[in-house]
């Protein structure tokens, strides 16, 4: 599976925007970028996902490089609950979905 | 949204008992379910992969005779410990999905403690 690689902590304030990177350089063409959050002592929570090109949802945005190489996570207004460990995962398309965590990255959001 | 549903939340039990851990689909049928284990600090492990009304099948590592998955519908998988031992104690994670490329969504996960 390719790997991902994330900084193994990252602060911000609230209502500030946080951009979080995600480096993968051996991705492959048929492998989806995934974002997921965990919040501390729940289940991973789902945040966005994308192939190619750009994606927007209620929670964020994910830009994704234009060789696919690195992917960067946009949370547009950091709140106190944005607080946790975000994970970088890459899927390969038709697979059965097993998804490999890697160690993420901790976002710390001052008030 | 879609919603997975996992039972209990926190169970305790003593070392040589089993503890049974259900993990429900409540809004769409989940052919596939993945259950995790995550120790304090470290990030999720992937132990099997459940699909309804075959065999799990348990990355390498996992014992199988150990950890029982049976996903008998397609809405409800059950990972039973057996013979629990202290260092079973950690957080037990079930996933599923839905249709082929939907999310993958996960339960808020069981703390077990093996006294």
């Amino acid at each position: 599976d390719a790997k991902t690689t994330q900084p193994n902590s990252m602060e911000s304030n609230e209502e500030e925007p946080v951009h979080l990177p995600c480096n993968h350089s051996t991705i492959s063409g048929t492998d989806y970028i995934h974002w997921y959050r965990q919040l501390p002592s729940q289940g991973p929570e789902y945040v966005i996902h994308g192939l190619t090109s750009n994606v927007n949802n209620r929670m964020a945005s994910l830009a994704i490089a234009e060789d696919r190489k690195s992917s960067t996570l946009i949370l547009h207004r950091a709140t106190l609950r944005d607080a946790a460990v975000y994970y970088c995962i890459l899927r390969r398309g038709g697979s059965n979905y097993k998804l490999t965590f890697g160690k993420g990255t901790l976002l710390t959001v001052n008030p | 949204g879609a919603v997975v549903s996992q039972h209990p939340s926190r169970v305790i039990c003593k070392s040589g008992t089993s503890v049974k851990i259900e993990c429900r689909s409540l809004d769409f049928q989940a052919t596939t379910m993945f259950w995790y284990r995550q120790f304090p600090k470290q990030s999720l492990m992937l132990m099997a992969t459940s699909n309804e009304g075959s065999k799990a099948t348990y990355e390498q590592g996992v014992e199988k005779d150990k950890f029982l998955i049976n996903h008998a519908s397609l809405t409800l998988s059950t990972l039973t410990v057996t013979s629990a031992h202290p260092e079973d104690s950690s957080f037990y994670i079930c996933s599923a999905r839905g249709a082929l490329d939907s999310p993958l969504h996960f339960g808020n996960g069981t703390r077990l403690t093996v006294t």
